[in-house]
């Protein structure tokens, strides 16, 4: 079946230290990959996605490369800020299962001091 | 923008009742998802709907069920809310079909506490 493995956190960082969390998936097809963010008493909102091997999904300053050959997809940011203190999933979705479902990792929550 | 709205921000509720969850988005999306979110576990789908009246099992279905006599409505029910239940309910929404880029856009959640 398909699997997300992220780093486990909490993450606390200084205010523009460089952000790096892990994930690693296993899929039975094709997956799209994604990192969504969920700010404090917040739902959940896509950041970026990639949808095929080499793929670099960018936004809000976050990058993530698709990459097929160690099966990951690791969200960076260079320099966050205080306003980056979050929970962060990666997730897939994958054609080879037939459906259109998420499976996520289980979260790394990032908070970010001044 | 694509809004998923949820009915509640914060339900507290005793053991035994029935307690319905309402989710609604305004895209005309096909697709809709209950899911919930626990610490240490992330999210896990509870069911999903791909069409009005139509309904899948996802991961932990026991203990719930689902209504979609609408397009834009998506309801949870708990028939007997049970402490176990306790926990944050997210909604999503995104079109159908099974290109695997297809984005779910999500609701603010529902914390629902079963005492």
């Amino acid at each position: 079946g398909n699997s997300v493995t992220q780093m486990e956190g909490p993450v606390t960082l200084s205010e523009e230290a460089f952000l790096t969390i892990n994930c690693t998936y296993t899929a039975t097809g094709y997956p799209s990959l994604f990192w969504y963010v969920q700010y404090p008493g917040e739902g959940l909102q896509l950041l970026l996605k990639a949808t095929k091997a080499d793929d670099k999904g960018s936004n809000k300053g976050f990058e993530a490369t698709y990459r097929k050959e160690t099966t990951s997809f690791h969200l960076e940011k260079g320099s966050v800020q205080v306003s980056d203190s979050a929970v962060y999933f990666c997730a897939l979705s994958d054609s080879g299962a037939g459906s259109y479902q998420l499976t996520f990792g289980k979260g790394t929550k990032l908070s970010v001091i001044p | 923008d694509v809004k998923v709205t949820q009915s509640s921000r914060y339900l507290v509720k005793r053991t035994g009742e029935k307690v319905f969850l309402e989710c609604v988005q305004d895209m005309d999306h096909e697709n809709m998802f209950w899911y919930r979110q626990d610490p240490g576990l992330g999210l896990r789908l509870i069911y999903f709907s791909y069409d009005v009246k139509m309904k899948e099992k996802g991961d932990i279905p026991e203990g719930y069920s689902v209504s979609r006599e609408k397009k834009e409505r998506f309801s949870l029910i708990l028939e007997s809310a049970s402490t176990n239940q306790t926990s944050m309910y997210l909604c999503a929404s995104s079109l159908f079909g099974t290109s695997p880029s297809n984005e779910q856009f999500f609701g603010p959640g529902t914390r629902l506490t079963v005492l």
